[in-house]
């Protein structure tokens, strides 16, 4: 059911790399989320935005920054990776009856 | 601000028992509640939702009602199997608010057969 899409499902890079985690949803939604999932499993807000050209930080500092110059585009990039940003990256989406779609995840490791 | 607490994990439980995680919420207005379940190697998908208080949410044999006056959305299901092993999510959404839910932590159920 779900049509939001996360790529690459797994990413092994080296300190210091610029990385791009891609998300794209097919179903029109205004609002997008990226989550940060904890080896613990809590989820963190890292960013989130509600349409074309907005975009907001969330909860959790992260040295991350997103883009949304397309309704169904919602990149995250890490300018230089860390051994401290290993984890498990959510992308979500929702429309008007607010239910969050979510992609199946981007698992980072940096070594 | 809105909070959401779930009981700890993990919930282990044999295949066909009784299965209840707690869910208890605190919020400033009239919330929106779902459970999310968290399959491994997989994004969270939508189990159930109630969206005012007494209303019941079920799907696929998982039940929870929304008590306003104990301010909680417990998740229960009468006959667990071992496919249910998955991680559980309580969270909520409040109405005329931001569009930012709130999450539980997250409850880890294992099923044995």
């Amino acid at each position: 059911e779900a049509d939001i899409y996360q790529t690459p499902r797994y990413l092994v890079i080296g300190t210091g790399k610029k990385i791009t985690l891609e998300c794209s949803q097919t179903m029109g939604h205004d609002k997008m989320y990226w989550y940060q999932q904890d080896p613990g499993m809590e989820l963190h807000l890292i960013h989130y935005s509600y349409g074309v050209n907005s975009t907001e930080k969330g909860d959790l500092s992260s040295e991350s920054t997103v883009s949304r110059i397309r309704t169904e585009h919602f990149p995250l990039t890490l300018e230089s990776a860390r051994p401290s940003h290993t984890s498990q990256y959510l992308c979500a989406s929702t429309g008007h009856n607010e239910k969050l779609f979510f992609g199946s995840g981007t698992q980072l490791s940096v070594l | 601000g809105n909070s959401v607490t779930q009981m700890e994990g993990p919930v282990t439980l044999s295949e066909e028992a009784f299965l209840t995680i707690n869910c208890t919420y605190t919020a400033t207005g009239y919330p929106s509640l779902f459970w999310y379940v968290q399959y491994p190697g997989e994004g969270l998908q939508l189990l159930l939702k109630a969206t005012k208080a007494d209303d019941k949410g079920s799907n696929k044999g998982f039940e929870a009602t929304y008590r306003k006056e104990t301010t909680s959305f417990h998740l229960e299901k009468g006959s667990v199997q071992v496919s249910d092993s998955a991680v559980y999510f309580c969270a909520l959404r409040e109405s005329g608010g931001s569009y930012i839910p709130t999450f539980g932590r997250g409850t880890s159920l294992i099923v044995h057969p």
